[in-house]
Order: C-alpha cells, then sequence, then structure tokens
C-alpha cells in the first residue's frame, strides 16, 4: 500500500537560515511526488512535483525537493527562509500506472520562521 | 477561470441530518477527489473517481457516498452525520500528470 511519512510534526527556523521539511514514501515502482503548501483557512496550494528526470526539482517560491530513490526520501527545501514561508507543509505520492489513482498525503509539517 | 468550487463553505449538522457537498472543476480534468482533515492527520482519502462514471474508495469511506454527476462535478453525501464527521472537507481535481487542484474548503460541524 502506499503511505508518506513526515516524520516532524513542526520545524523551526530563523529567518534566513537555510530549511528543510523531511519527507519519506512507500510505493511500489517509480512514483509520482509532490509538495503542497496549506495557509491558515486556505485550499492547498502546489509547491513542486517530481515525475522523472533530474533528482532536484524547483518550484514556486524559491522551494526545491531533492528525490532519493535509495532512500525513498523527497524532502523541501529553501536556502533562506522567509516569515512568509510559515504554513502547513503537505508531501504527497501518487503511483503512476495501471489506472492507480490514489493521491495520498503525509500527515502534515508545520514550518514556523521566526524573525 | 474559476478552478475547483466547493459549497457551501461552512455547514452546521445535527447528528443524524443528510447533507451533500459540492465540487465542481472547470478545468476538463479527469480525476477528482474528496479528503478530509483533521488536526494531527493530515489529508485522508474518503472517495475518488478516476474517470466519469467510475468511483473507488479511498482510506476513509465508511459513512460517506460519493457521486460522479459528470465530469465537471463529483458530490460527496453523507446520509446520517455523525460527530466525528466534524473536519474540513476539500475537494480536488487533475489530469494525467498534472498536480491536484483543490478547492476552498468546507468547514463541517456535526453537534
Amino acid at each position: 500500500a502506499q503511505s508518506v511519512a513526515q516524520p516532524e510534526d513542526q520545524v523551526n527556523v530563523a529567518e534566513g537560515n537555510p530549511l528543510t521539511v523531511k519527507c519519506t514514501y512507500s510505493v511500489s515502482g517509480n512514483p509520482y511526488l509532490f509538495w503542497y503548501v496549506q495557509y491558515p483557512n486556505r485550499g492547498l496550494q502546489f509547491l513542486l512535483k517530481y515525475i522523472t528526470g533530474d533528482n532536484l526539482v524547483k518550484g514556486s517560491y524559491g522551494f526545491e525537493a531533492e528525490f532519493n530513490k535509495s532512500q525513498t526520501s523527497f524532502h523541501l527545501k529553501k536556502p533562506s527562509a522567509l516569515v512568509s514561508d510559515s504554513a502547513l507543509y503537505f508531501c504527497a505520492v501518487r503511483h503512476p500506472s495501471g489506472g492507480y489513482n490514489k493521491l495520498i498525503f503525509g500527515a502534515g509539517t508545520r514550518l514556523a520562521v521566526h524573525p | 477561470n474559476a478552478g475547483v468550487t466547493q459549497t457551501p463553505k461552512f455547514q452546521v449538522l445535527k447528528t443524524g441530518q443528510s447533507m451533500t457537498l459540492q465540487c465542481a472543476q472547470d478545468m476538463n480534468h479527469n480525476s477528482m477527489y474528496w479528503y478530509r482533515q483533521d488536526p494531527g492527520m493530515g489529508l485522508r482519502l474518503i472517495y475518488y473517481s478516476a474517470s466519469e462514471g467510475t468511483t473507488d474508495k479511498g482510506e476513509v469511506p465508511n459513512g460517506y457516498n460519493v457521486s460522479r454527476l459528470n465530469k465537471r462535478e463529483f458530490s460527496l453525501r453523507l446520509e446520517s452525520a455523525a460527530p466525528s464527521q466534524t473536519s474540513v472537507y476539500f475537494c480536488a481535481s487533475r489530469n494525467r500528470d498534472t498536480e491536484a487542484f483543490f478547492g476552498q474548503g468546507t468547514r463541517l460541524t456535526v453537534v
């Protein structure tokens, strides 16, 4: 069965410092991987995705993520955090083939960026 | 371009009442999803529809039914609401190889 783990409930980082939000997954074959962000009382917004190709993918708002197949990880990163990055971040996985259309999310990680 | 539209935005139900959450997308997407979001649980998949005319159970389908009325619309019905169904409900849609687009959510309280 597909599953996604976000091992940290909350990540705290000082503004200007690099940030990492961790995600590991369990799915057979070659998954599609996604990161979404949720601001208070809003729906989820897409940040970036990995489907194939370069293991380092770049997305919106200066975020990037690195796909590591051997570690089954897809960690979200940003070189320099902003206070406005404070939000709830979700990792998601989908198996691309055979009509297997489930899009499964992790429990979410709250990012708090302090001035 | 409205994207994914959910109605209503807020709802309070009494235990045992029924209601239908509506979702419509105008992006000609094939797949549509219903999720619930609870604190500490992330988003859990209730039902999904890979294409018009098909629906499948997700992780937490008990107590819910869905209808894929046409390509645009995917509704979620609570036949007999329970306090455990108090949650924020999100509808989403996507096409092959694209990311999912989410509605703004429906905040449901069952008292």
